[in-house]
């Protein structure tokens, strides 16, 4: 079954350095997401992207963090200068559609810890 | 603001026991509402998507309901197989000014099941 792949599983980090979460998505998906969960919280979206541009971000997204897909098969969220409230797992997503009866497939998640 | 609620928070079941979850929601306009199940560490995985009242959706030992203010995930007669955090979403109107959404799902914040052999 396919599967949506992200690296690393964990990363440490330092306060005030950029980090990089990686993911590879389906490969006929044209949907992509990242979404956090802090340790006991929810859920929680960040941010959608579909034909190579954003297209709905959340207030947690600020100007900290952005999205790309340099390839036609990463999907990345880079974070500029960690903060410790930063620490989270991480996970991206990704659709063939907007919902539908198949949902969003999501990968196992980058677990951040910043220190 | 869309809101959803899970309850119990936990539930803890002998094996054999059906029982129900609850996911109460409260939003603007329903495009969606979604049952994961979380196992620790891993991401959501997908179960069930519900589009309006009355759907009904079944997989293997689960059943997932749908009214205009709530949905129900039905476990009947649990193994242990089926303990995790079991997760409510719902997908609404928003994103741009059209009132599109893109996918951005609003999560409950679980249910924790484990059933006991």
């Amino acid at each position: 079954e396919p599967e949506v792949t992200q690296t690393p599983s964990h990363q440490v980090t330092q306060m005030g350095q950029e980090v990089i979460l990686r993911c590879v998505p389906i490969s006929n998906h044209l949907y992509f997401y990242w979404y956090r969960q802090i340790l006991g919280q929810k859920v929680e979206f960040l941010v959608s992207f579909y034909n190579n541009e954003i297209s709905e971000k959340s207030e947690i997204f600020d100007d900290q963090f952005s999205v790309e897909r340099p390839d036609g098969s990463n999907f990345t969220l880079k974070i500029r200068s960690t903060k410790l409230e930063d620490s989270a797992m991480y996970f991206c997503a990704s659709s063939e559609f907007v919902g539908g009866n198949y949902g969003y497939t999501f990968g196992s998640g980058t677990r951040l810890t910043v220190v | 603001e869309d809101q959803v609620t899970q309850s119990p928070e936990a539930l803890r079941l002998q094996e054999g026991e059906s029982s129900s979850l609850n996911c109460s929601y409260t939003v603007s306009g329903l495009r969606g509402l979604f049952w994961y199940r979380q196992d620790p560490g891993k991401g959501p995985e997908f179960l069930f998507t519900l589009y309006s009242a009355g759907e009904e959706k079944e997989k293997e030992r689960l059943k997932a309901t749908l009214t205009k203010k709530e949905s129900f995930l039905h476990i009947t007669a649990p193994k242990p197989e089926d303990s995790a955090t079991y997760l409510c979403a719902v997908r609404t109107f928003g994103g741009d000014a059209g009132g599109t959404s893109y996918g951005k799902l609003t999560f409950g914040q679980g249910t924790i099941l484990t059933v006991h052999p």
